[in-house]
């Protein structure tokens, strides 16, 4: 089956860092990939759609400076967390799937927690 | 707006009992639902789907779903739960013209089967 592989699986880190999250599509190409926030005991909470070679898509209240957002190829996109403080420390995850097949599930990867200082 | 629910936070089930785990959705059209499954800082891993055709449907580690219409619910089932199924599942929508669009989860409930 498909695998989306998302690295690094757990940062932790100063207050004031920049945090680069990386998530790649192995074995299919996806020009769409999602990016998700989840709480803890909570439901994940979808930040922005990632869509290969044009801007990100945020959902509202999600700071785009904040949060940027880069999917450069159809397999690979990142998503760095600028000048990270501790409020930002959360479980983020991504998600990636064929474009035009609604039927589809998505596939996630498992999640990068990161914990700020 | 649209919507899952999952009604319960958590459910508890002794090893070998039949477990449900409720899922109700309010949506205008004609969704495809999903269940996933997530384990201890893990991501979601896909349990089965209903797309059309026969309202039950059968997916991974012994996993199905009814989906009804008039009640607008989509149960996961297991005849028999195992210890290793405690986790936390999440119902989930997705519309057929939204191509490439995110899903709608439900907020989750945390199965916890005891031995």
């Amino acid at each position: 089956g498909a695998v989306v592989s998302q690295h690094p699986s757990r940062v932790i880190c100063k207050s004031g860092t920049s945090v680069k999250i990386e998530c790649r599509s192995l074995d299919f190409q996806a020009t769409t990939m999602f990016w998700y926030r989840q709480f803890p005991k909570q439901s994940l909470m979808l930040m922005a759609t990632s869509n290969e070679g044009s801007k990100a898509t945020y959902e509202q209240g999600v700071e785009k400076d904040k949060f940027l957002i880069n999917h450069a190829s159809l397999t690979l996109s990142t998503l760095t967390v600028t000048s990270a403080h501790p409020e930002d420390s959360s479980f983020y995850i991504c998600s990636a799937g064929w474009t035009g097949d609604s039927n589809q599930p998505q596939h996630f990867g498992d999640g990068t927690r990161l914990s700020i200082l | 707006a649209q919507s899952v629910a999952q009604p319960e936070d958590q459910v508890n089930v002794a090893e070998g009992n039949p477990l449900t785990v409720k899922c109700t959705y309010s949506v205008s059209g004609n969704p495809y639902l999903f269940w996933y499954v997530q384990y201890p800082n893990r991501g979601l891993q896909f349990l089965l789907k209903y797309i059309t055709g026969d309202n039950l449907v059968k997916g991974s580690y012994g996993f199905e779903a009814e989906f009804n219409k008039s009640q607008t619910s989509f149960h996961l089932k297991k005849p028999s739960a195992l210890v290793s199924d405690s986790a936390l599942y999440f119902c989930a929508v997705r519309f057929p013209d939204n191509y490439g669009q995110n899903f709608v989860f439900g907020p989750g409930t945390r199965l916890s089967v005891l031995p």
